[in-house]
């Protein structure tokens, strides 16, 4: 079993500050890497996808990667409590098929 | 552009009842996916199609479920008999494959097997 691995927290973060969210996975051979939110209730949405190594920028997003150590990362900055969801990592293995993490709650302090 | 659309959106049944989920993907695309979700196992990815011919089915629980896609704008979760275990939250997401994997969501069913 290809395994995705995220804290399910809740993580806890002040507006303005960095939230860092971070997914681990077990197939080396893994290509493609993607983050989703979902709100309480709703459907996960693409926040950013990345395929190489080291850093990406959407915004106030930035996901990282570091294919060796398997390890990928979601920064978002200058939080906001409209960020308040769940945060699924999601790998793509073979195909088009994503396996997802269980998801980081992450909770913004007003 | 309508997104992806899925019917009903709850479904509260007994356990033995035939169960029908729907869902027609985005117009154009053509990789569709049927998820599971619950709070103990996360998203999980039950079956997927490209062009309406299923590629992977690993992800079916068991015999009791059966999807199918009689063609590019329409498909079908089936559960039958239902059992109490199977209530969760079913996605149904489609993409298109030249332009990547992004992978867009409908709003789910919610179902209760009672």
């Amino acid at each position: 079993q290809k395994e995705v691995e995220q804290n399910s927290g809740p993580l806890s973060v002040p507006e303005g500050a960095i939230a860092s969210l971070n997914c681990t996975y077990s197939d080396r051979g893994s290509q493609s890497f993607f983050w989703y939110r979902q709100y309480s209730g709703k459907s996960p949405e693409l926040i950013m996808f990345i395929y190489s190594n080291g850093d990406k920028e959407d915004g106030r997003f930035t996901a990282q990667l570091n294919k060796a150590s398997q390890y990928v990362s979601l920064l978002i900055r200058d939080s906001q409590p409209s960020d308040s969801a769940t945060y699924l990592c999601a790998v793509m293995n073979s195909g088009y098929a994503l396996n997802f993490g269980k998801g980081t709650s992450l909770l913004v302090t007003p | 552009d309508a997104g992806v659309i899925q019917s009903p959106r709850h479904e509260v049944t007994e356990m033995g009842q035939e169960v029908t989920l729907r869902c027609k993907p985005i117009s154009g695309h053509d990789y569709l996916f049927w998820y599971r979700q619950t709070m103990m196992r996360g998203l999980e990815l039950l079956i997927y199609f490209n062009n309406n011919v299923p590629i992977d089915d690993s992800g079916m629980p068991e015999d009791r479920f059966s999807a199918k896609m009689p063609n590019a704008s329409f498909s079908t979760l089936k559960i039958q008999p239902s059992e109490p275990r199977d209530s969760a939250v079913y996605f149904c997401a489609s993409s298109l494959g030249t332009s990547g994997a992004e992978q867009f969501f409908g709003p789910g069913t919610r179902l209760t097997v009672l």
